[in-house]
Order: C-alpha cells, then sequence, then structure tokens
C-alpha cells in the first residue's frame, strides 16, 4: 500500500512570496490533515478536512494560508506572502476517516523563507 | 499551562536499559493517547496508543495511563541505538474528528 506522498521535499523562497505544496493522501482515505512543524516543536494541525469538506481550520492563518481539497483526494496547502516565520516542515497526514484511527504522516515538505 | 507537556531531553540510557518517557496533559476530557516516533530530518510514525487505563504491551513498548493524574507514559525495554528520536506524546481531543495535540517530544539519545 504506497503512503502518503507530498511534493516538493524541500522549497526555499523570499519572504513575500508565494509557495503551494501538494499531498496524495493513502488510497481511500476520507480524511486529510496539513501540520506545520516548527523546529524543535510538535505538529500543529493547521487544517484538516473530512471529504472534500473542512472540519477544522481553527489555526489555520487565514490572512495568508488557504487549502482545498476539490475532489476529496489529494490537497494543496497554499501560503501567500509568506513570511519568515512560515519557515518550518508541512506535514500532511491521513487516517480512514474521523473517528479513533491512526494518522499516517508524509515524508514533510521542509520550507524556508530567506 | 502547555496542552501537552513532555520534558525536552536529551534523555541517555545506556543500550539495554529501559528508557521511560513522560506525559501529561490538561484536557481531563481526553479519552485516547497516541506515541508517535520521530527521526531527526523524518516524519512521525505511530508506535502505539492507549485508552484504557493502566499498562499496554507491544513488543519492547508498555504505555501507561492514569486518567486521574492525567499522566501517560512510555517505557523502552532493552533500549537500542536505532530508538534515538524524538518521541512525540498526543492525546485526542475530546469531541470527535480525531484531533491530535500533540507535545514538543523528548529527545531519546541511546548509547552503545
Amino acid at each position: 500500500e504506497a503512503g502518503v506522498a507530498q511534493s516538493p521535499r524541500y522549497k526555499i523562497i523570499e519572504k513575500r512570496q508565494s509557495v503551494a505544496f501538494w499531498c496524495n493522501p493513502i488510497s481511500g482515505h476520507a480524511t486529510l490533515y496539513w501540520y506545520q512543524q516548527i523546529l524543535g516543536q510538535g505538529p500543529k494541525l493547521l487544517i484538516q478536512f473530512q471529504n472534500n469538506g473542512v472540519v477544522d481550520d481553527s489555526q489555520l492563518p487565514k490572512d495568508r494560508f488557504s487549502a482545498e481539497r476539490l475532489k476529496g483526494v489529494d490537497s494543496t496547502l497554499k501560503i501567500q506572502p509568506a513570511k519568515l516565520e512560515d519557515s518550518a516542515v508541512y506535514l500532511c497526514a491521513s487516517s480512514p476517516g474521523d473517528r479513533e484511527e491512526t494518522q499516517y504522516f508524509g515524508p514533510g515538505t521542509r520550507l524556508l523563507v530567506l | 499551562q502547555k496542552e501537552v507537556e513532555q520534558n525536552s531531553g536529551p534523555l541517555s540510557v545506556p543500550e539495554g536499559a529501559i528508557a521511560s518517557l513522560n506525559c501529561t496533559y490538561s484536557d481531563r476530557g481526553s479519552q485516547s493517547f497516541f506515541w508517535y516516533r520521530q527521526y531527526s530530518g523524518k516524519s512521525p510514525e505511530l508506535i502505539m496508543f492507549i485508552y484504557s487505563n493502566g499498562d499496554k504491551e507491544d513488543g519492547r513498548f508498555t504505555a501507561q495511563l492514569n486518567k486521574a493524574s492525567q499522566y501517560v507514559s512510555l517505557l523502552i525495554r532493552d533500549s537500542q541505538p536505532s530508538d534515538s528520536a524524538t518521541y512525540l506524546c498526543a492525546p485526542r481531543r475530546p469531541g470527535g474528528y480525531n484531533k491530535l495535540i500533540f507535545g514538543a517530544g523528548t529527545r531519546l539519545a541511546v548509547h552503545p
């Protein structure tokens, strides 16, 4: 079974530029999560999708971050414009449903904002 | 007060010893708890989860939960250098939608 796929793996941009990350969850998984992990911290949930609907985006900085999962499968997370403090690893995870189930993480995208 | 507190470490143990990793949480409504392992530069991977008070064993790993004390721990027996990683504690927030609240993690170093 293929795992969660993410791209790109690394990205370096200058502040005020825009960037987009892509995630393809494990086949059949209805729930998709985007996390931000700053160095030395645990992952922080940015947004959670159940199929193509948002169920939690309470910690998403909506003035600059946006995410979509149009067909209920893959997802994109965008930052526009980026700030220095957005430098982090962006992790995508998926789980079969929204109940007490294991979340499986992708390899992450490491973003550096200069 | 942080929602999930873990000693950042590093916790240094000799090979073959028992490593004890501790976690406290603030939300009394949390019912299930997950332990993830994260190697440097890699993504988190699930070690085990626990729902009920008491101990749960899986190979060399034992999770312990005390809901009255809002405390969960992970014991690693016969520690190996390959266990050197950061261990993340993640209570599941009550109320559905499978939301995990991650601690900052404890860095474990197992030396030969």
